[in-house]
């Protein structure tokens, strides 16, 4: 079975300008979360994704955004760039149950895609 | 507040030594679950184990093993032998039930085994 892929893989950008990343789960998996690692922060958890729903979201301004589609693809975008946004984005997907109780399935994570902002 | 400690920034071992990460959690849920993910050079997490807090036996996988102590709040990871390929940044994360898609990490423990 396939494991995550992200897109692209390198990226870099100017302050100011936006980009779109994108994220393709585990065959199945129906959730997809994405984090954001710097080597101050650390990886940080910026939202998931479920049924084209975002259900959970972590402490990022409203610049990040995601959505997911009917296949359960995910993209994330970054609006108006800023130098500390440079880091590592990964994404994950799980197997996710319904329910509001969900939470705790583990995570497969994606290569990553590698933002410079310039 | 949820939070996970790896006090060990970096070790470095000599090939064949034996060497544990350490993992220190801090959550007032009865029920959550914990995570060990390697990070090799090329960026991706790889998935290492999961468990739940009910569930405080101790597990062996090859060369690895995890000791899990609610007393203590600790998820200590132990590489037996270790070798050149598990040089790598080692993650301990959190997750708790209600919570979804959220792993919260652990600054990470970087192992550098030498041969």
């Amino acid at each position: 079975k396939a494991g995550v892929t992200q897109t692209p893989r390198y990226l870099i950008k100017t302050r100011g300008q936006q980009v779109t990343l994108s994220c393709s789960p585990i065959s199945g998996h129906r959730s997809v979360s994405w984090y954001q690692q710097t080597p101050g922060q650390g990886l940080q958890f910026l939202f998931e994704y479920f049924s084209e729903t975002q259900r959970n979201k972590g402490n990022f301004p409203g610049r990040f955004s995601g959505r997911q589609f009917s296949n359960s693809r995910s993209e994330m975008n970054v609006s108006t760039l800023e130098l500390g946004d440079s880091a590592l984005y990964l994404c994950a997907s799980s197997w996710a149950r319904i329910s509001v109780a969900g939470g705790g399935e583990t995570q497969y994570f994606g290569p990553g895609t590698r933002l410079l902002v310039l | 507040a949820q939070k996970v400690t790896q006090a060990q920034t970096e070790i470095s071992v000599v090939e064949k030594e034996d060497v544990t990460l350490d993992c220190v959690y801090e959550t007032r849920d009865t029920t959550y679950y914990l995570f060990w993910y390697k990070q090799p050079p090329s960026g991706e997490l790889v998935f290492l184990i999961r468990r739940n807090s009910f569930d405080e036996q101790n597990e062996i996988s090859g060369r690895y093993s995890w000791n899990f102590q609610k007393s203590t709040s600790s998820f200590n990871f132990t590489i037996t032998a270790s070798q050149v390929v598990d040089s790598a940044v080692y993650f301990c994360a959190l997750s708790r039930t209600g919570n979804t898609g959220k792993l919260i990490f652990g600054q990470g423990t970087t192992l550098q085994v030498k041969p």
